[in-house]
């Protein structure tokens, strides 16, 4: 069974709102990372939260993790039109072994 | 600094053929990784190379499926015998030596279709 699950499995929302997503996990974590995918195309890594952290921001992206929930949410703010894509969460252990969601679908219209 | 190389990005093959994955980790990274990712879902973790070594193939199938890290060259990730289910996307990640919070880079991917 997948460690990370997304929620909502599709978001769409207009240009400019923001959009935000939750990943729950099931057994304790080393980390927990998000990473985006653009259609047919890699993942790019997006943010890494380490087990002991609460809250990282890079740039537009905002992100929690809640290790006594067992999730994390991830925020873009002022969401433009390359933000569509997929979004995963990935969790690990052990440090190598990265267990995916299924993914968030967000598309932004113009 | 090339990121992570794979090829092909499209690859397809016959029922019955042998598929070939090529990954080459990004400069001064010892450590890859393979990933399938079948249509609309996540990635799954197959197997984990370090030189010469495999560390962890958990996800592999136990038959078909074979990967190599050797001291020169790009790591292959290799199917024999490929059936219409091992139609996936084939992603490669590589990392330098793990340590707490160590990112790992995932290169393009390789589209296998069976036919």
């Amino acid at each position: 069974s997948q460690q990370g699950e997304e929620d909502p499995q599709a978001l769409s929302i207009q240009e400019g709102e923001n959009a935000t997503m939750n990943c729950s996990y099931k057994t304790s974590i080393n980390n927990l990372q998000w990473y985006r995918q653009n259609s047919g195309r890699g993942l790019v890594h997006l943010i890494l939260i380490r087990s002991n952290e609460r809250e990282k921001h890079s740039g537009r992206l905002r992100v929690t993790l809640d290790t006594s929930k067992k999730s994390s949410s991830l925020l873009i703010t002022a969401s433009r039109a390359a933000d569509t894509a997929s979004y995963f969460c990935a969790t690990d252990k052990n440090d190598y072994k990265l267990s995916f969601g299924a993914g968030t679908t967000v598309t932004v219209r113009a | 600094n090339a990121g992570v190389m794979q090829n092909p990005r499209h690859l397809v093959r016959r029922r019955g053929q042998e598929a070939r994955l090529r990954c080459s980790p990004m400069k001064g990274h010892s450590h890859v990784y393979w990933y399938r990712q079948l249509p609309e879902e996540g990635l799954k973790f197959m197997v984990y190379l370090q030189k010469e070594n495999i560390i962890d193939e958990s996800g592999m199938p136990k038959e078909r499926f074979s990967a190599e890290f050797p001291k020169e060259g790009p790591s292959i990730l290799r199917i024999q015998q490929v059936v219409r289910g091992d139609s996936a996307a084939y992603f490669c990640a590589s990392s330098p030596p793990r340590g707490a919070g160590t990112e790992a880079f995932f290169g393009q991917g390789t589209r296998l279709t069976v036919v």
